[in-house]
């Protein structure tokens, strides 16, 4: 079974703030990466799909980097909102790729003070 | 528009009966998965389709059981419930693979979740 795991497991940020956090997984055998956001009472929506060592990824304000060689991917949220409060995932295809179903990691949930 | 369902969206059954959850989509996905969701553990995967007839066990998959008669649904029947299962279940789907054959490049899309309770 695939080891994905994330830090911190929670996080309050002040409103305007920037944050980031960490998910890390095996280096061997890497075909993707992905990253969900799940507010609460919701279902998990895709944030980012990435594959390729050094790719760095953005929508709005958030943004992904990621380092397949030693295996870990950084979250960036620039200048934090409350709608940004949700439990953040990343997952990693469950058996090494095709069209696998994901091992996620437990989350960094979030929360914005305002 | 194209969407994911999932019914019922809560349930309460005994100890022993045979249930099955239900999850229908309506993009023409050839891939659908199965996943639980337990506090201190996150979404784990319990069985996963990558297309009509084909099914594969996932990380829990004990106690469970899945069918693919068609591209749209991936009925997830559990076959005498127990406490232990007691959970919200969520079903996703996903493009078929592309060109390059991993479709793990693909986002997965994911239905409302049931929530079941075991008594």
């Amino acid at each position: 079974i695939l080891n994905v795991e994330q830090s911190p497991q929670s996080l309050h940020v002040q409103e305007g703030d920037s944050t980031n956090f960490t998910c890390s997984f095996p280096s061997s055998n890497f075909y993707a990466l992905h990253w969900y956001r799940w507010e609460t009472a919701k279902s998990p929506e895709a944030l980012f799909v990435m594959t390729l060592n050094g790719d760095e990824k953005k929508k709005g304000r958030i943004s992904a980097t990621l380092n397949t060689k030693e295996g870990y991917s950084y979250l960036y949220i620039k200048g934090s909102q409350p709608e940004d409060s949700a439990t953040y995932l990343c997952a990693c295809p469950y058996s090494g790729g095709g069209a696998d179903g994901l091992t996620f990691g437990k989350g960094t949930h979030l929360i914005i003070q305002p | 528009d194209a969407e994911i369902t999932q019914s019922p969206r809560h349930k309460i059954t005994e100890t022993g009966r045979q249930v099955t959850l239900a999850c229908h989509q309506t993009w023409n996905h050839n891939n659908m998965f199965w996943y639980r969701q337990d506090l201190g553990h996150g979404l784990r995967l319990i069985h996963y389709s990558y297309g009509v007839q084909d099914t594969n066990k996932g990380e829990v998959s004990d106690g469970y059981s899945v069918s693919r008669s068609n591209t749209e649904d991936l009925p997830l029947t559990l076959e005498s419930a127990a406490s232990s299962q007691t959970s919200v279940y969520f079903c996703a789907s996903s493009p078929t693979p592309g060109t390059s054959g991993k479709g793990s490049y693909n986002e997965q899309f994911f239905g409302p979740g049931t929530r079941l309770t075991v008594l």
